[in-house]
């Protein structure tokens, strides 16, 4: 069974800090997907990974894909208050439409 | 606006009641999805379209629980005798088939009292 896992769960940071978000899986996928969601809020796509040693980047995030070590990570550099917010891994299942997703990391930037 | 839709945003309903929601698609999309969400965790499926064609559904998926989506357009999710347990938001997404992401619409929240 597909399962994916996040961590940390809970992250308070300051502004102008990096940190890193990890996403583990259990089993092959060779495809990741990286979503925000903002509270009461539906979820936004930010990133589709799709081969080892993926990395892409969009402003101060950064998304890789090591699918060998079955690691996703989502960097943040400098942080800004506007990217607090809850982001969420998933990755698809065998039948390769069904995505399964991670706990979600809530992510709290103080000014 | 081009982008999913679902109505209604919110629903009130009192156990043994049943609800309907409905989901418009991006219009060219041929999938469709359905999720559920509970507060602190993340998405988890329901079922799956392709066109008119419901392709799978999860076990957590119950009898009372249907899906339709009779003209490969917006589709519908129905919820007989509404229990506590089926207070979440119910999100659905779109996409094309062949390509990779998923689009979500803002959600149907439902409170069962």
């Amino acid at each position: 069974e597909l399962k994916v896992e996040q961590n940390p769960l809970f992250l308070s940071m300051q502004e102008g800090k990096n940190y890193t978000i990890y996403c583990n899986y259990s089993t092959t996928s060779d495809r990741l997907y990286w979503y925000r969601q903002d509270p009461g809020k539906s979820l936004e796509s930010l990133f589709v990974l799709l081969s080892n040693g993926a990395v892409k980047q969009e402003g101060r995030l950064m998304a890789s894909l090591d699918t060998k070590a079955r690691l996703s990570t989502l960097h943040i550099t400098a942080a800004v208050h506007d990217l607090s917010a809850t982001y969420f891994c998933a990755v698809t299942s065998d039948s390769n439409y069904q995505l399964i997703w991670g706990a979600g990391t809530k992510l709290i930037i103080k000014p | 606006d081009t982008g999913v839709s679902q109505d209604p945003r919110h629903k009130i309903t009192k156990r043994g009641q049943n609800v309907t929601f409905r989901c418009d698609p991006i219009s060219e999309h041929n999938r469709l999805y359905w999720y559920r969400q509970t507060l602190g965790q993340g998405p988890e499926f329901l079922t799956y379209f392709q066109n008119e064609a419901q392709l799978e559904k999860s076990r957590l998926l119950s009898d009372r629980f249907s899906a339709e989506r009779p003209k490969g357009s917006f589709s519908t999710l129905e919820i007989q005798r509404t229990e506590q347990g089926d207070s979440a938001m119910y999100l659905c997404a779109s996409s094309l088939a062949g390509y990779l992401e998923q689009f979500f619409g803002p959600g149907t929240r439902l409170t069962v009292l």
